[in-house]
């Protein structure tokens, strides 16, 4: 079945503590980002990447870092969380940019940062 | 900067209804628009992608149009059912940049 996956779907942590949210698409996608949804200010973009070894910061980049090394994989880490990084955070791909193609949507990952 | 708004925030009507979602962004300058739906706890799903050079996408009961130098678009949802409950969100994608803006979304109940 094609689909994006995230692990781990629930998690809660405290301040300071280095986490790692994994994202995972069996499309052969180029394309991957990292949103996160707030009450009353919808999604955001973090970062997103065009292709392996290619990444770029989104609206709101701050305290979040991201890798590319394998096209299927685009792990979201949070070096150093702070309570507001306490969001719902979604993994999508698609085939190429945007542009033209319709991005597809994991499950998401509810974090809470006490 | 690119601003997407949606109107209502949230809508309550009765099985079998036809209604209308309305999404409006301040830039007309898009390559596409994109309709999802997201069911509580669950991620986003692709509904429609209409392109600039669209005026409208159908799947089923869902109708997207857009009017670009408006900037406006609606989502016609025929003979509403209590599975379409769920919050309906649309995003632009504007020119010279790789990244989606999406509205705060409508949440639609319909009741039996």
């Amino acid at each position: 079945e094609a689909q994006v996956t995230q692990n781990p779907r629930y998690l809660i942590t405290v301040t300071g503590k280095k986490l790692t949210v994994t994202c995972s698409q069996n499309m052969n996608h180029e394309y991957m980002s990292w949103y996160r949804q707030d009450p009353g200010l919808g999604l955001r973009q973090i970062y997103y990447s065009m292709n392996v070894e290619v990444t770029d910061k989104g609206d709101v980049p701050e305290g979040y870092k991201v890798s590319r090394k394998e096209k299927r994989n685009f792990p979201l880490i949070l070096e150093s969380p702070s309570p507001n990084q306490t969001s719902l955070y979604f993994c999508a791909s698609s085939l190429r940019p945007p542009l033209y193609n319709e991005q597809f949507f994991g499950p998401g990952t509810r974090l809470t940062v006490l | 900067k690119q601003e997407v708004t949606q109107i209502p925030a949230a809508l309550s009507v009765p099985e079998g209804e036809n209604l209308v979602l309305n999404c409006s962004f301040t830039d007309s300058a898009i390559y596409n628009l994109q309709w999802f739906r997201q069911d509580p706890g669950k991620g986003l799903t692709s509904l429609l992608l209409i392109q600039s050079s669209q005026r409208e996408q159908t799947s089923g009961r869902l109708n997207a149009s857009l009017d670009k130098s408006s900037g406006r678009s609606t989502l016609y949802i025929a003979a509403s059912q209590p599975g379409d409950s769920a919050t309906y969100l649309c995003a632009v994608l504007s020119y010279n940049t790789d990244k989606l803006i999406f509205g705060t979304g409508t949440r639609l109940q319909v009741f039996p």
